[in-house]
């Protein structure tokens, strides 16, 4: 069964510094990846999807990932914080069955000046 | 997303009540989805849905039953509400594939009391 687990519930930079976020899939084939942002009292907007067409995925705002199969590892990074990055992001995974998406627990992440 | 609309966006309601919450899409999406957003757990599956009338269910579905009898609306139903089930509510939408993602409602955030 696929599971996806973030490492760290809350994670703080400061505003310009590199922004690193870990997720981790286990699974037997490549799933589907995505990482989405939640800013407060919202619902969950889309920020890149990895759907096996290239390892390193562009997504909005800044940021990326890179699909890394042998380290099972779907890492969220933008080279520069800004104040505006603050928010919840989730990492979520499926290897397609019944088009499910499982989530990981989110981080938090803070910036601050 | 305007696409996609939840109604109550807040509810408070007495332990052993009844409670429906709506979902309502205007994107024709055939697959649709309840999740429960609860803090240190992540997103968790409820039910879905991969066509009219066409349910099925997810992780944390026991309490919860669901109806969808067109397309565009997708219930989810609290048969007799207790206190653990104070969370905000999401539902999603998914159009054709897995690659695209899901899109979100913006929530409904339900207390028990």
């Amino acid at each position: 069964a696929q599971s996806v687990t973030q490492l760290g519930s809350h994670v703080s930079v400061s505003e310009g510094a590199l922004v690193l976020l870990r997720c981790n899939y286990s699974s037997s084939v490549p799933p589907y990846l995505f990482w989405y942002v939640q800013y407060p009292n919202q619902g969950l907007q889309l920020l890149l999807k990895y759907t096996s067409a290239a390892t390193l995925v562009k997504g909005i705002n800044g940021f990326e990932a890179e699909f890394k199969k042998s380290e099972t590892s779907f890492h969220l990074t933008k080279p520069s914080a800004h104040m505006s990055d603050a928010a919840e992001y989730f990492c979520a995974g499926s290897t397609g069955g019944g088009n499910k998406l499982t989530f990981g627990t989110g981080t938090q992440l803070k910036v601050e000046l | 997303d305007a696409g996609i609309t939840q109604s109550p966006r807040h509810k408070v309601t007495e332990t052993g009540t009844p409670v429906t919450l709506r979902c309502h899409q205007t994107e024709n999406h055939r697959y649709m989805y309840w999740y429960r957003q609860d803090p240190g757990h992540g997103l968790r599956l409820i039910h879905y849905s991969y066509g009219v009338k066409d349910t099925d269910k997810g992780e944390v579905s026991d309490g919860y039953s669901v109806s969808r009898s067109k397309t565009e609306d997708f219930l989810l139903t609290l048969e007799s509400a207790t206190s653990s089930q104070t969370s905000v509510y999401f539902c999603a939408t998914l159009g054709t594939a897995l690659n695209y993602g899901y899109t979100f409602g913006s929530g409904t955030r339900l207390t028990v009391v």
